[in-house]
């Protein structure tokens, strides 16, 4: 089965600050990749998704952006974060007929 | 608009007692469904998912979920809730995408679970 590896766990960030969130996948190829944000009271909203090397969706217009420069990477980006940027984060990839597999996820507070 | 709505934000229940969590959905075509379980700080684990033929699905952990078309719900049962049970679950409704994948997916708000003992 597919093993997603997020780094870094926790992250406290400062308003205005730059942000780079990794996700890795391991034990498939080509898979679909996704990020999820999961906000307080908000339950999981997917943010990204993407379908291979530079293809990238957007579901939600803000103040964030995703790359994946690898088959098997994703990088969740932001140029300057905000307040309402805190979160945890979960990267997930599904691939052929198989759903969702999360990784452990990444809290950000941004203070 | 598609959407999930799990109405217990919170949940008690004593050890070794069953338990039902509730799930009821919105969507245009027949979804897939799916119950995960997150602990705390930590990701989502997939319990079971329901795409179509019998409508009880078993998962793991001894929960299974019934789906029931007429009242567009997807309820999480366990006979016997054990302690390690304690967690967060999220029922999601989702379609194929890319590749036949099912990740794009629309979440519950979650329903905290805790165990007395």
């Amino acid at each position: 089965s597919q093993t997603i590896h997020q780094w870094p766990a926790t992250l406290v960030q400062p308003v205005g600050s730059p942000l780079s969130l990794e996700c890795t996948v391991e034990g498939t190829s080509n898979p679909n990749l996704y990020w999820y944000r999961q906000a307080a009271g908000r339950g999981l909203q997917l943010l990204f998704y993407s379908i291979g090397i530079d293809q990238i969706s957007s579901e939600v217009p803000q103040n964030l952006s995703a790359s994946r420069p690898q088959d098997r990477q994703f990088i969740l980006s932001s140029k300057k974060l905000l307040l309402s940027d805190s979160g945890f984060y979960l990267c997930a990839s599904a691939s052929g007929n198989t759903e969702a597999f999360f990784g452990q996820g990444t809290r950000l507070t941004v203070v | 608009a598609q959407s999930v709505t799990q109405p217990d934000i919170h949940i008690t229940v004593s050890e070794g007692a069953s338990l039902e969590l509730r799930c009821n959905y919105s969507y245009g075509a027949t979804p897939y469904l799916f119950w995960y379980v997150q602990s705390p700080g930590q990701g989502l684990q997939l319990l079971l998912k329901y795409f179509s033929g019998d409508t009880l699905v078993q998962g793991i952990k001894g929960f299974e979920a019934e789906f029931k078309r007429s009242q567009s719900s997807f309820n999480l049962r366990k006979p016997s809730v054990h302690w390690s049970d304690a967690a967060e679950y999220f029922c999601a409704v989702g379609e194929e995408d890319y590749g036949g994948s099912q990740g794009n997916l629309i979440f519950g708000k979650g329903t905290k679970l805790s165990v007395k003992p």
